[in-house]
C-alpha cells in the first residue's frame, strides 16, 4: 500500500533555530500533502494544504512566514520551523493522497519538535 | 467539510463488541466516511471506509443507515492493543478534495 515516509521522527533544537520536516511519498506520486499539528490529547488540527508547484494553502490562524512549506516534488514535501520558540513545541504530522487508491489518504509518522 | 460528532470517551473490556457512533447531519451526497486509528506518537492509520449500508473488512465493519447521518465503527471483540484514538471523517473522495479536517475523535480504553 501507499507509504508516506516523516524525518525526523524527533527532534529538539534550541529557541529562535529553525528546523525543517521532511514528508515523502516513497510508491506513489502525491500532488497534495497536508500539515497537521498535534497538542497532547487534542486531536490533529490541520496547518496547511501544500501543492506540488504551487504555494501553499494555510489555515486561518496558521503564520506561513512562520511554518514554510515548499512542495517541490510529486514525492516531497517540507515544512520548515523558522525562528522556533518552546510554543512551537508539538507533534507534526503529515498526509499524502494517492489518487491511485480507492481509499486515499496516508498519514507520516510523525515528527516530535521540542523546543528549548 | 461535514462537522463530526463523537463521544469523547468510551471504555471496554477485552473481549467485548465496541461500537462507535459518528453523527454527521450534514453529509453531502459525495462525501465518503472514513475512519481513522491513531495511538500515542503515531500517526493515524486507516481502518475502513464506506459510503452507503454496510463495509466489513479484516478488522472493522462500519454501518451507514439509508439517510447516511451517521455511523457506527464496530470493532469485533477488542484486546488492550486496541486502546487509542478512533477518528471519523467525512470528505469526497475526489481530485480536488483539499479539505482533510478531524473532529475531536473518540479516546478508546480497553481493560483487562
Amino acid at each position: 500500500g501507499a507509504v508516506v515516509s516523516q524525518h525526523p521522527s524527533w527532534v529538539i533544537c534550541k529557541s529562535g533555530t529553525s528546523v525543517k520536516i521532511e514528508c515523502r511519498s516513497l510508491d506513489f506520486q502525491a500532488t497534495t500533502m497536508f500539515w497537521y499539528r498535534q497538542f497532547p490529547k487534542q486531536s490533529l488540527m490541520l496547518m496547511a494544504t501544500s501543492n506540488e508547484g504551487s504555494k501553499a494553502t494555510y489555515e486561518q490562524g496558521v503564520e506561513k512566514d512562520k511554518f514554510l512549506i515548499n512542495h517541490a516534488s510529486l514525492t516531497l514535501s517540507t515544512l520548515t520551523v523558522t525562528s522556533a520558540h518552546p510554543e512551537d513545541s508539538s507533534f507534526y504530522i503529515c498526509s499524502a493522497r494517492d489518487y491511485g487508491a480507492r481509499y486515499g489518504y496516508t498519514f507520516g509518522s510523525g515528527t516530535r519538535l521540542t523546543v528549548v | 467539510l461535514a462537522k463530526t460528532t463523537q463521544p469523547i470517551s468510551m471504555d471496554s473490556y477485552e473481549g467485548q463488541e465496541v461500537n462507535i457512533t459518528c453523527s454527521h447531519n450534514n453529509i453531502a451526497t459525495n462525501d465518503y466516511i472514513t475512519w481513522y486509528q491513531q495511538f500515542p506518537s503515531q500517526g493515524p492509520r486507516f481502518i475502513i471506509q464506506g459510503y452507503k449500508t454496510k463495509v466489513t473488512n479484516e478488522v472493522a465493519s462500519l454501518f451507514i443507515p439509508a439517510d447516511r447521518k451517521s455511523s457506527t465503527l464496530s470493532l469485533p471483540r477488542v484486546s488492550l492493543s486496541d486502546t487509542a484514538v478512533y477518528y471519523c471523517l467525512v470528505a469526497p473522495v475526489s481530485y480536488n478534495n483539499n479539505d482533510m479536517r478531524f473532529g475531536a475523535g473518540t479516546r478508546l480504553t480497553v481493560k483487562p
